[in-house]
């Protein structure tokens, strides 16, 4: 029972440096976003998609390139990293059918812009 | 801007129920209520929803007011492992922005 799988669970990089960060799930759940939640900022929308192939953005996404080319992948991209895109990053995902179903959101990963 | 309050803070006995309310005094009739926890360094959980209804599941249960403007998180037997920061928020459809305010810091306390 998987559920949202965020790799890796920390990194350090270096100002300038790019990385991406995994996000799968395998609930079949056509629903994806990335949050980034800062002390005292809480959860800040960065990117999302509703579908393979359908990205867009968020609150706060400069900095940040998303793809969806599967249902189970999200990946977040950093492209040139920088000390204030240091962070705690989740990945969520839910169902968009019938009903009201819940965003179940993976374990983070903590991220360090020296 | 979050669109709930609640209390700052709340302490329970272990074993004992833990009661937390939630004001959402401006829900519109398609919101949903829905309660996350956050324990310290772990990604949001995801707990209960409901509409109108009372709802339970193995973790809790949410009682809801008849006017809808406010609700009551239950944990039946707190335990230590309970002790988290509880959100409350109101969203109208699956793919809503998720937006936590300060929430509840509870703490079980042996």
């Amino acid at each position: 029972n998987a559920g949202v799988t965020q790799t890796p669970k920390f990194q350090v990089l270096k100002t300038g440096q790019s990385m991406t960060l995994q996000c799968a799930q395998d609930m079949n759940h056509e629903y994806m976003s990335w949050y980034r939640q800062d002390p005292g900022m809480g959860l800040r929308l960065i990117h999302y998609s509703v579908g393979a192939g359908i990205t867009d953005q968020g609150e706060v996404p400069n900095g940040y390139n998303v793809s969806r080319s599967t249902t189970e992948d999200f990946p977040l991209r950093l492209l040139s990293a920088a000390p204030s895109q240091t962070s705690v990053y989740f990945c969520a995902s839910s169902s968009t059918g019938m009903g009201n179903q819940p965003q179940h959101f993976g374990d983070g990963t903590r991220l360090s812009i020296l | 801007d979050a669109k709930t309050t609640q209390p700052t803070s709340m302490d329970c006995a272990e074993g004992r129920a833990a009661n937390l309310p939630c004001n959402h005094s401006t829900i519109s009739g398609n919101e949903y209520v829905y309660w996350y926890r956050q324990i310290h360094s772990q990604g949001p959980q995801y707990i209960i929803h409901g509409l109108k209804n009372n709802e339970t599941n193995e973790m809790a249960s949410l009682i809801i007011t008849e006017d809808r403007k406010s609700s009551t998180l239950i944990l039946p037997h707190a335990t230590l492992r309970d002790t988290a920061v509880y959100y409350c928020i109101v969203m109208k459809t699956s793919y809503d922005k998720v937006i936590f305010g300060p929430g509840t810091s509870l703490s079980v306390i042996p």
